[in-house]
């Protein structure tokens, strides 16, 4: 089991309000990814990072930010919410290597009303 | 265009019986392949990487299997179990920039029934 966290796990909230989706992982990785992924659907890269102060938008549109001000956190903010961010929302670490394996947490399952 | 093709979509097997799984890709240039276990609600869960040189690797009941020519991998499972069900995911890198970026396929959905 990978330690690398995700809160909340559910959120149910209504169109326009501010989320932040928190990540936290204690296993050191400089590598983190933030991934979007629909029903039945493939992941989509949306946000990532290579390290402290370094991120960088995904293959994915996202109208998200994140942050990385510490090694261990990675979180994913969505200034003003709309249905159609509803949607599954994938934490994932990572060391560097070239065959480097991403962890994933829990997920956040998000509900945009 | 990379992508990343997995069949079939859903399979539904009787508990202690085999299963194999199709992942086909596209991507270029070819860096490696893992095989993710998916279970409902959860984030996935690597079961097993092959680079270019290996054919073959098994995580306990898992099998993969890799042929890099025809661009083609298969995920089997022996004496499946009721913990089985979940969805397998294929998952490609490529080595076309320092990302090693990964393509994902969209899963197969495997239920095993007592």
């Amino acid at each position: 089991e990978a330690d690398i966290y995700q809160t909340p796990r559910y959120l149910v909230i209504g169109t326009g309000k501010k989320i932040t989706l928190e990540c936290s992982q204690t296993m050191g990785h400089d590598k983190m990814y933030w991934y979007q992924q629909d029903p039945g659907m493939e992941l989509h890269l949306i946000h990532y990072s290579y390290g402290v102060n370094s991120t960088e938008k995904g293959d994915l549109s996202s109208e998200s930010t994140v942050s990385r001000i510490r090694t261990e956190h990675f979180p994913l903010t969505l200034e003003s919410a709309r249905p159609s961010h509803t949607s599954q929302y994938l934490c994932a670490s990572g060391a560097s290597g070239v065959e480097e394996t991403q962890y994933f947490g829990p997920g956040t399952r998000l509900l945009v009303l | 265009k990379n992508q990343v093709e997995q069949s079939p979509q859903s399979l539904i097997i009787l508990e202690g019986k085999n299963c194999t799984l199709q992942c086909n890709y596209t991507v270029s240039p070819f860096s490696n392949l893992r095989w993710y276990k998916q279970d409902t609600g959860r984030g996935p869960v690597s079961l097993t990487i092959m680079t270019f040189s290996e054919n073959t690797k098994s995580n306990g009941r898992y099998t993969a299997t890799l042929d890099a020519d025809t661009k083609q991998s298969s995920l089997h499972i022996t004496a499946s179990q009721l913990s089985d069900s979940a969805s397998y995911i294929c998952v490609v890198s490529d080595r076309g920039s320092t990302l090693g970026r990964l393509y994902f396929g969209r899963g197969t959905q495997l239920t095993v029934w007592p």
